[in-house]
């Protein structure tokens, strides 16, 4: 049972490249998050989802977009990366609201120069 | 006001202290509560949930107090590997999301 992975675990991108950050989980969880974390900051929301086919915005959406086909796949896509999203990019997901814990992904290392 | 606030720290305690942590929320509509321990440069991961009558972990106790709307986080006996970053952590009635504080650091010293 892998939980939640994400891929890639570090990546350097030029301003204005594109990417797209891999989170997977195994525990048939509907809920899905990601979220980034600067340096001495708490996490931020960018987005998330209910279910396959539903997302949501977060509380720092811009410059991303998601998609959740799949129960069990929610990648977060940076068009023209800037340098203000250098940061690490957690995945997370958990079956439901209530006292239902979050599984954290080990987290992407994004420095955009 | 911040949704969810706590102090920073750093905590810096001998081991075998007891030390405890804070954490407001601003939100009266706030539902369910976690304490997660995130170490340097990892994932965070759950310490405990937190019960409306209080619960205790081993050396860990939270308590929930709804009426000045904080949470508590109790270690006793600290250890050198309790070292971290306590993340407080809320949700809302009817949300999906949970809203993490930025964290109180804990350093542990022989």
């Amino acid at each position: 049972n892998a939980g939640v992975t994400q891929t890639p675990k570090f990546r350097i991108l030029k301003i204005g490249q594109s990417m797209t950050l891999q989170c997977a989980q195994d525990m048939n969880h509907n809920y899905m998050y990601w979220y980034r974390q600067d340096p001495g900051m708490g996490l931020k929301l960018i987005y998330y989802s209910v279910g396959a086919g539903i997302t949501d915005k977060g509380e720092v959406p811009n410059g991303y977009n998601v998609s959740r086909s799949t129960t069990e796949d929610f990648p977060l896509r940076l068009e023209l990366a800037a340098p203000s999203q250098t940061s690490v990019y957690f995945c997370a997901s958990r079956t439901g609201q209530g006292l239902t814990e979050a599984f954290f992904g080990q987290g992407t290392r994004l420095t955009v120069v | 006001r911040k949704e969810v606030e706590q102090d920073p720290g750093p905590f810096n305690v001998p081991e075998g202290a007891t030390v405890a942590f804070n954490c407001t929320y601003s939100n009266s509509a706030s539902q369910s509560f976690f304490w997660y321990r995130q170490d340097c440069r990892k994932e965070p991961k759950l310490l405990m949930s937190v019960y409306s009558s209080g619960n205790e972990d081993g050396r860990f106790t939270a308590q929930l107090n709804r009426a000045s709307q904080y949470i508590s986080l109790l270690i006793r006996d600290s250890k050198l590997s309790d070292s971290a970053t306590y993340l407080c952590v809320v949700t809302h009635s009817g949300y999906s999301t949970l809203t993490f504080g930025k964290g109180t650091m804990l350093l542990v010293s022989p």
